[in-house]
């Protein structure tokens, strides 16, 4: 079924380094890729979004990767600050029923240290 | 002014009981959703509603029932409240909900069912 996998459950980098988040797909008509930011006790937050006709976006310190024939897209975060600091989600959007929806992973939850 | 609003912010109430959750959204768009986040922060889609209309509903317990009087609304209906449903409901909505696009979400609505 419809299924996105998403890695790693934790992370933590010191201040300056660089973070990494993947996930996977598994409906490979999966057409839109969002990523949301969800600090402690707030609501999830759209940060970035790549669509299927493109492999790479990037704006400011994040960046995201996407990878159609393995199923597979990334969040970028350089020069990671303590305000990175929070849950972040992966996204897919699965055409199902006549209509899209949008499957989440697990979330990874990132502790930037000072 | 907030863009997704849900009311109430915080819901204790014993088992057994009935409650609703309301939501209202003032951007305009066609398509609002229900999401369940449980204690390790998974979001689950339960219920999409596209202009006033029921288009996604992943088994959800018949205890939980939507109404959308229209499309800048979305309420949810639980009866019979049982000690696993205590989770954040988050309502959102979207605009583009045929190509895939990114929701903007409420700030949630921590259940706690005692």
């Amino acid at each position: 079924g419809e299924n996105v996998e998403q890695h790693p459950s934790t992370l933590s980098v010191q201040e300056g380094d660089s973070a990494v988040i993947k996930c996977t797909y598994s409906d490979s008509a999966s057409n839109y890729f969002p990523w949301y930011k969800q600090e402690l006790g707030k609501r999830p937050q759209l940060i970035i979004d790549i669509r299927s006709n493109v492999g790479e976006k990037k704006d400011q310190r994040i960046a995201v990767t996407l990878n159609k024939t393995a199923k597979h897209f990334s969040l970028h975060i350089t020069e990671t600050q303590p305000e990175d600091s929070a849950v972040y989600f992966c996204a897919a959007g699965v055409f199902s029923g006549g209509y899209n929806k949008l499957i989440f992973g697990a979330g990874t939850r990132l502790a930037v240290h000072p | 002014d907030t863009a997704v609003s849900q009311t109430p912010k915080y819901l204790v109430t014993q088992m057994g009981n009935d409650k609703s959750i309301k939501c209202e959204q003032n951007l305009g768009h066609d398509t609002m959703y229900w999401y369940k986040q449980d204690s390790k922060k998974f979001l689950k889609i339960m219920f999409s509603y596209n202009n006033k209309e029921l288009i996604i509903n992943e088994t959800v317990p018949n205890r939980f029932s939507p109404k959308s009087p229209d499309k800048a609304h979305l309420n949810l209906h639980i009866n019979s409240l049982e000690l696993g449903d205590s989770a954040v409901y988050f309502c959102a909505s979207s605009q583009d909900f045929g190509q895939g696009s990114g929701y903007t979400f409420g700030s949630g609505t921590r259940l706690t069912v005692v």
